[in-house]
């Protein structure tokens, strides 16, 4: 079966101090790995998606970046952070070797504070 | 014409009631079509699907109505339960676009009231 983490579950950072999130997926292979944003109450802004290792598009200009350094392996990060950073940030899979060719599945997220 | 407009973006029904969520699109190339559950401080939950090829699709307690020629898919949910209150989201993606991206709808917040 397919799992998919996240950590850190929960963050508080300074204004203007560096990010990084990460997601890694186990038991699939070669899947489509995306990066979503939540602001309180508000719906699901996609950050960035992944279809393979190296390979990363962006969706809005912003203050983030992300990175695949390994196949099962999406990272999102930040320089300096801004308050506007706040928010739930989710990872999500879809495909790959796995049995789920359409769906897309999500982590558990990361609660960001910035103060 | 990438939009998926969500109604109503909130929703009380009593326990027992068929709360019915609504979604519209433009786009014609869309052809995967799935619903989200979420709940407070968790990841959103994929609770149904379906592609255009169907008219109807149930699993359980969820069924997801689609009309091709009006761009519109609902979700209804049967014999409602307080345990079904939560935030709902619709999506659509065009399955051979570049990265399977999914358009989501602004999202209902459901409660069922005991």
């Amino acid at each position: 079966s397919q799992t998919i983490h996240q950590w850190p579950a929960t963050l508080v950072q300074p204004v203007g101090s560096p990010l990084s999130l990460e997601c890694t997926v186990e038991g699939t292979s070669n899947p489509n790995l995306y990066w979503y944003r939540q602001a309180a109450g508000r719906g699901l802004q996609l950050l960035f998606y992944s279809v393979g290792i190296g390979q990363i598009s962006s969706e809005v200009p912003q203050n983030l970046s992300a990175s695949r350094p390994q196949d099962r392996q999406f990272i999102l990060s930040s320089k300096k952070l801004l308050l506007s950073d706040s928010g739930f940030y989710l990872c999500a899979w879809r495909g790959g070797t796995s049995a789920y060719y359409n769906e897309q599945f999500f982590g558990p997220g990361t609660r960001l504070t910035v103060l | 014409q990438q939009q998926v407009k969500q109604s109503p973006q909130s929703l009380i029904v009593q326990k027992g009631g068929i709360p019915i969520i609504n979604c519209a699109y433009e786009n014609t190339a869309f052809d995967y079509f799935p619903w989200y559950q979420q709940f407070p401080g968790k990841g959103p939950a994929l609770l149904i699907a379906i592609r255009p090829d169907v008219s109807e699709k149930k699993e359980g307690r969820f069924t997801i109505s689609f009309n091709k020629s009006a761009k519109q898919f609902s979700l209804h949910i049967m014999d409602s339960q307080p345990g079904d209150s939560a935030t709902y989201f619709c999506a659509a993606s065009s399955l051979g676009g570049y990265g399977n991206k999914l358009v989501f709808g602004a999202g209902t917040i459901l409660r069922v009231k005991s």
